[in-house]
């Protein structure tokens, strides 16, 4: 099994910030890689698919990139309504099946 | 707009059999897409329970497989997910999901193991 290391588990940070989460998994996963946003009593919103592109309808400010083992989503300027957990999802076409990081939770400092 | 909608029984005794049902709106599952479930124990991070593509072709969180049953109702434009044996470890909000990358969440149901 593929598993997925996401750090930090929290952050802290000003709004403007540069924010940055990283996954690394245990194995290739070449580019199958997605990343979350999860507000309190909310389903997830996915935000980027395949690392790096962005998910329709989402700002700017948010972006991933990483292939292979290592992975990194960046927040360019914190915004206030970016509190949120963040997830990290590898996942396999063929068969389908998908983890999930342990998540980030990100906090307004 | 594509939408999901779970539903099913919010308490569920230990041993028994949790049973829940996601209708979809706005796109037929005959069209594609893999359907399947997460969930997300209280204050705890999200897990993939399993998915199923609308020919019926199941697949399954490993850890789950041998409690999992997820089927499919073309006909009512609906997929279904039974869980036997709970306990409470098995006490979450159930989400019902469109994709492998998922596009589309339904907006989860709490269901809750205890006698």
């Amino acid at each position: 099994d593929i598993q997925m290391t996401q750090s930090p588990s929290s952050l802290s940070a000003s709004v403007g910030d540069r924010v940055t989460i990283t996954c690394q998994a245990s194995q290739d996963i070449s580019n199958y890689l997605n990343w979350y946003q999860q507000k309190p009593g909310k389903a997830p919103r996915l935000l980027i698919y395949d690392a790096s592109n962005l998910a329709t309808g989402v700002p700017s400010r948010f972006s991933g990139s990483g292939s292979g083992t290592d992975f990194t989503f960046t927040i360019s300027s914190l915004q206030p309504e970016d509190i949120a957990t963040y997830y990290c999802q590898q996942y396999d076409n063929l068969p389908p099946a998908y983890t999930f990081g342990q998540g980030t939770k990100l906090e307004i400092k | 707009q594509v939408q999901l909608q779970e539903s099913g029984a919010g308490l569920v005794k230990p041993s028994e059999t949790l049973s829940l049902t996601c209708t979809v709106s706005g796109f037929s599952i005959s069209s594609g897409y893999y359907w399947g479930w997460i969930r997300q124990p209280p204050g705890k991070g999200l897990e993939w329970i399993g998915s199923v593509y609308h020919s019926g072709s199941t697949y399954y969180n490993p850890s789950l497989k041998s409690r999992v049953t997820i089927s499919v109702d073309t006909s009512k434009n609906q997929f279904s997910l039974k869980l036997s044996s709970v306990t409470a470890a098995d006490t979450a909000v159930y989400y019902c999901a469109r994709g492998i990358s998922v596009d589309v969440w339904g907006k989860g149901t709490t269901v809750t193991v205890s006698s």
